[in-house]
């Protein structure tokens, strides 16, 4: 058990809609990170925040965004989905930058 | 293109056999090197990390590292039907983003 939760766990989308995901931890883990993991394949990076402050990012378009929350919760936005966005998102927290990255359960985005 | 490099398997061994599962990296820079496994339909689970050169050994798994070689192997000994699952090698680059294999699948047959 890592103490990280995700919202919703399972999502329906229609192309061109948004969506917003949400991650949050019972610890102070000052990092969160999200990731896309399509079918298959292994987890990519989406971006890192620290401290509420964006702090890298991944080979994605910018329509996927984020925030960190001063109580250590994180959103994950996607504007105008498309088809290719169905995967199972990830959120991962550690207490600091460069530390061990503790998964939450994940949520499965379906874009129809 | 910073890659880290896995054979997709499945990698099948009997219930009590030793698995080897392994990993190259392309980032000399890297620094620190993770093992994750993941059930179907679940998220990953962390499983060891290593930073040095060598072995580290954490009850029936052995993370090895070799920096030189930019490969890294995780050794299951006494492997159970419950070790059936994917597994992740991931490095770290720059303190921020983990960079994932697309991963091994293992069977373990009783």
């Amino acid at each position: 058990e890592t103490g990280v939760t995700q919202s919703p766990t399972h999502l329906i989308k229609t192309r061109g809609q948004q969506v917003t995901l949400r991650c949050s931890s019972q610890s102070g883990h000052n990092t969160v990170s999200w990731y896309q993991q399509a079918l298959g394949q292994g987890p990519q990076f989406i971006f890192q925040y620290y401290r509420e402050e964006e702090n890298g990012r991944g080979n994605f378009p910018p329509r996927f965004s984020g925030l960190q929350f001063p109580n250590y919760s994180s959103e994950l936005n996607v504007n105008a989905l498309e088809l290719d966005d169905s995967a199972l998102y990830l959120c991962a927290m550690a207490r600091e930058r460069g530390e061990t990255q503790y998964f939450g359960p994940g949520t499965r985005l379906l874009v129809l | 293109q910073k890659e880290v490099e896995q054979n997709s398997g499945p990698l099948s061994v009997p219930e009590g056999a030793i698995a080897s599962l392994n990993c190259t990296y392309s980032d000399r820079g890297s620094q620190s090197f993770f093992w994750y496994r993941q059930y179907s339909g679940k998220s990953p689970e962390l499983i060891m990390f290593i930073y040095s050169n060598g072995d580290k050994e954490d009850g029936r798994f052995t993370a090895q590292l070799n920096k030189a070689s930019q490969y890294v192997s995780l050794l299951i000994r006494d492997s159970q039907p419950s070790d059936s699952a994917t597994y992740l090698c991931a490095v770290n680059q720059a303190g921020t983003a983990l960079i994932f294999g697309k991963g091994t699948t293992l069977s373990v047959s009783s």
